[in-house]
């Protein structure tokens, strides 16, 4: 399978502890996102890599919210002291310069904070 | 902040009818659209595109309309089968202002056999 993966699919967690999730892109992309989805809602930007640089975050972003993408490969994306409105669906996805809105979207880490 | 919006939040059809969803944003400095379907369970899946300097591009039984006057956007699916049971998102990007793409709130489609 050549697709977006992402794990863990699902994390539970209490208040206050920190997670980590994993994105893998496809090989040949170099652009990376990440996006929050809860129920009922279209994706929210988070933030967008090109290669291994972290060139945009969007403004709502916490500062407990950080991502890396150490090779220009695969992605992490942490949140510290999490607390219970951090529960989503958080979307990795990955695309070609050229085709910057043609996304593919991995299944997602759902994350549920008790 | 901007906003897209849906004008539908569910849709239901009769398989083999044409469906069409229905999509406003507000930013009219936005250039670039792009619908995508999402079924339970996964995450999205693009559609189709269409630019700015575009009014009408046409995929596989999908065409996508834009009208830049009443800033609207239009997704019609042709022959309509129980497989384009999903949820479908409109997005939008102003390419000069950078790489974020922004979602409306997502349109249900149930395809009646």
């Amino acid at each position: 399978d050549t697709g977006v993966s992402q794990n863990p699919r699902h994390k539970i967690t209490k208040r206050g502890q920190n997670v980590t999730f994993r994105c893998d892109p496809i090989s040949e992309h170099n652009r990376l996102y990440w996006y929050r989805q809860t129920l009922g809602q279209g994706p929210e930007f988070l933030t967008y890599f090109q290669n291994e640089a972290q060139l945009e975050k969007s403004r709502l972003l916490s500062d407990r919210f950080s991502a890396e993408r150490p090779k220009g490969s695969f992605s992490t994306l942490e949140i510290q002291r999490t607390e219970q409105g951090d529960s989503a669906m958080y979307l990795c996805a990955s695309s070609l310069d050229m085709r910057a809105g043609e996304q593919y979207f991995g299944p997602g880490t759902r994350l549920t904070v008790t | 902040g901007e906003s897209v919006g849906l004008h539908l939040p569910t849709l239901s059809v009769q398989e083999g009818d044409n469906s069409i969803i229905n999509c406003a944003y507000s930013n009219s400095a936005s250039d670039y659209f792009i619908w995508y379907k999402q079924e339970s369970g996964k995450g999205p899946q693009f559609i189709i595109d269409i630019r700015s300097n575009m009014d009408k591009r046409q995929g596989q039984r999908v065409t996508v309309l834009l009208n830049k006057t009443v800033k609207h956007l239009s997704l019609q699916i042709a022959a309509t089968q129980p497989g384009d049971s999903a949820v479908y998102f409109c997005a939008e990007n102003e390419r000069h202002a950078g790489n974020q793409f922004y979602f409306g709130t997502g349109t249900s489609l149930t395809v009646i056999p």
